[in-house]
C-alpha cells in the first residue's frame, strides 16, 4: 500500500513538444505529491509539489494534474526543452509522518533538439 | 532555497576500507537527516532516517553496523561504509529535513568500492 507506480520508464519527445508522465498511487492517507528531476551524477531537486486539495498547479512550463478519486497524479511538461532532458521521479508523503518520502520508479526524458 | 552540501562528490576505495560521507545543512538545522541509496538507472532506496542527539532508524534489510549514521549536530550528519566491499558501489544521497521547512537534497556520492 505504500508503493508510487510511474510510468513511463523512458520517454523521448521532440524539441517544443509535451512531455507527461504519471503515477499512481494505492495510499489514501498520502498528503504531499512532489516531482522531482535528477541530472547525471546528481542529487534530486524539487521540481514542483501539489497537495491533495488542488486539482492542477502549474510553474513556468510544469503543470502537476492531480486526481484524488482515481488516486492519480501527471506531470506534465510543456514546450519541452533538450535541457529538460534527466530522470524525473514522482513521490508522495505522509506529511505528518515527518516527510518520508515513497519515490516512484523514475522516468529518463529524453528531449531531441 | 535552503541548500544540503554533501562531500565528496565522487569516491574510490579499496575493499574492506571505511568510507565517511558528510552532509551539512547550510542555512537550516537538519533536525531529521534520511540517507538514501541509488543503483544505476534505478529509484531511490531509503536507507536510514536519523533525528539530531538520537540513534537513526534503520530500514528493513539495511545493516546498522555496516552503515554507520551520526547525526550530533543540527548541521552535520554523517554516513560511514564500513568494511566496504564492491557491492556497496552505488550513489549515495542525504537529505535534510529542518522543522517546518521543505527537505532538501544533498548532491551525492558516488562511492566505488575496487
Amino acid at each position: 500500500q505504500q508503493q508510487v507506480k510511474q510510468s513511463p520508464q523512458s520517454l523521448i519527445v521532440q524539441k517544443g513538444g509535451i512531455s507527461i508522465i504519471n503515477c499512481a498511487y494505492e495510499n489514501t492517507a498520502f498528503d504531499y505529491f512532489p516531482w522531482y528531476q535528477q541530472f547525471p551524477g546528481k542529487g534530486p531537486a524539487l521540481l514542483i509539489a501539489i497537495r491533495p486539495d488542488v486539482s492542477e498547479k502549474k510553474e513556468g512550463r510544469f503543470t502537476i494534474s492531480f486526481n484524488k478519486s482515481a488516486k492519480q497524479f501527471s506531470l506534465h511538461i510543456m514546450d519541452s526543452q533538450p535541457g529538460d532532458s534527466a530522470t524525473y521521479f514522482c513521490a508522495a508523503s505522509i506529511q505528518t509522518s515527518g516527510s518520508r518520502l515513497t519515490f516512484g520508479e523514475g522516468t529518463q526524458l529524453t528531449v531531441n533538439p | 532555497g535552503a541548500v544540503v552540501s554533501q562531500h565528496p562528490s565522487r569516491v574510490i576505495c579499496k575493499s574492506g576500507t571505511s568510507v565517511k560521507i558528510e552532509c551539512r545543512s547550510l542555512d537550516f538545522q537538519a533536525t531529521t537527516m534520511f540517507w538514501y541509496r541509488q543503483f544505476p538507472k534505478q529509484s531511490l532506496m531509503l536507507m536510514a532516517t536519523s533525528n539530531e542527539g538520537s540513534k537513526a532508524t534503520y530500514e528493513q534489510g539495511v545493516e546498522k553496523d555496516k552503515f554507520l549514521i551520526n547525526h550530533a549536530s543540527l548541521t552535520l550528519s554523517t554516513l560511514t561504509v564500513t568494511s566496504a566491499h564492491p557491492e556497496d558501489s552505488s550513489f549515495y544521497i542525504c537529505r535534510g529535513q529542518g522543522s517546518n521547512t521543505e527537505a532538501f537534497f544533498g548532491q551525492g556520492t558516488r562511492l566505488t568500492v575496487v
